[in-house]
């Protein structure tokens, strides 16, 4: 069936590169996601990958997309302590469902 | 427009209530979907509409948990009776296109002593 696995923890120093790393299973999926969840906060959209592409860059953020393997993976360069967070991978085929991780809690050490 | 809206954002309720927690989603997003989030499992999606029709509630874990969506515009989770176990974030999202980007309200902390 769908799944979408990532580690649960991931801890930096303030200035490097984090990168969280994501497997899911269905191979006819369309689109893949990333989530932040602030603390108390719910889920924001952070980026967004679409099946047929293989990397997607947006500022700090570099999205990387392996489909052979089904791995996706979020680069965060110059991690800053305001990033620390829950980072949820996720996948829609285009039915009608987000298939979601559960989560990637990034500690940011100063 | 305001999101998806969530409420209460916090109850506390003894063992053997019912619990009804309420949803809002984006006005003219048609599919809906309540997730919950402990630490122990992660994000669990429970059950998910598109135009206001129930589509998998596989992920409700027992008949204690219902869910309706009377209209477009409000959707509730109820828990009866509710348990100590069933405390946890409570999330509800919606999207504009089956399988688009979901929105997510804030969330209910529902805390069963």
């Amino acid at each position: 069936g769908e799944d979408v696995e990532q580690s649960l923890f991931l801890s930096v120093r303030e200035g490097d590169s984090s990168v969280i790393n994501c497997t899911y299973t269905d191979s006819s999926s369309t689109y893949l996601y990333w989530y932040k969840q602030e603390p108390g906060a719910g889920l924001q959209l952070l980026t967004y990958i679409f099946s047929n592409m293989d990397m997607k860059q947006d500022q700090r953020l570099t999205v990387l997309l392996n489909k052979k393997d089904k791995h996706l993976s979020l680069r965060i360069a110059d991690t800053q302590t305001g990033d620390s967070a829950i980072y949820f991978c996720a996948e829609s085929t285009g039915g009608f469902k987000t298939i979601f991780g559960a989560g990637t809690r990034l500690f940011v050490k100063a | 427009d305001a999101g998806v809206i969530q409420s209460p954002r916090h109850e506390v309720t003894e063992m053997g209530q019912e619990v009804t927690l309420r949803c809002k989603p984006i006005s003219g997003h048609n599919s809906l979907f309540w997730y919950r989030q402990t630490m122990m499992r992660g994000l669990e999606l429970l059950i998910y509409f598109n135009n206001n029709v129930p589509i998998d509630d596989s992920g409700m874990p027992e008949d204690r948990f219902s869910a309706k969506m009377p209209n477009a515009s409000f959707s509730t989770l109820k828990i009866q009776p509710s348990e100590p176990r069933d405390s946890a974030v409570y999330f509800c999202a919606s999207s504009l296109e089956t399988g688009g980007s979901a929105f997510f309200g804030q969330g209910t902390r529902l805390t069963v002593v």
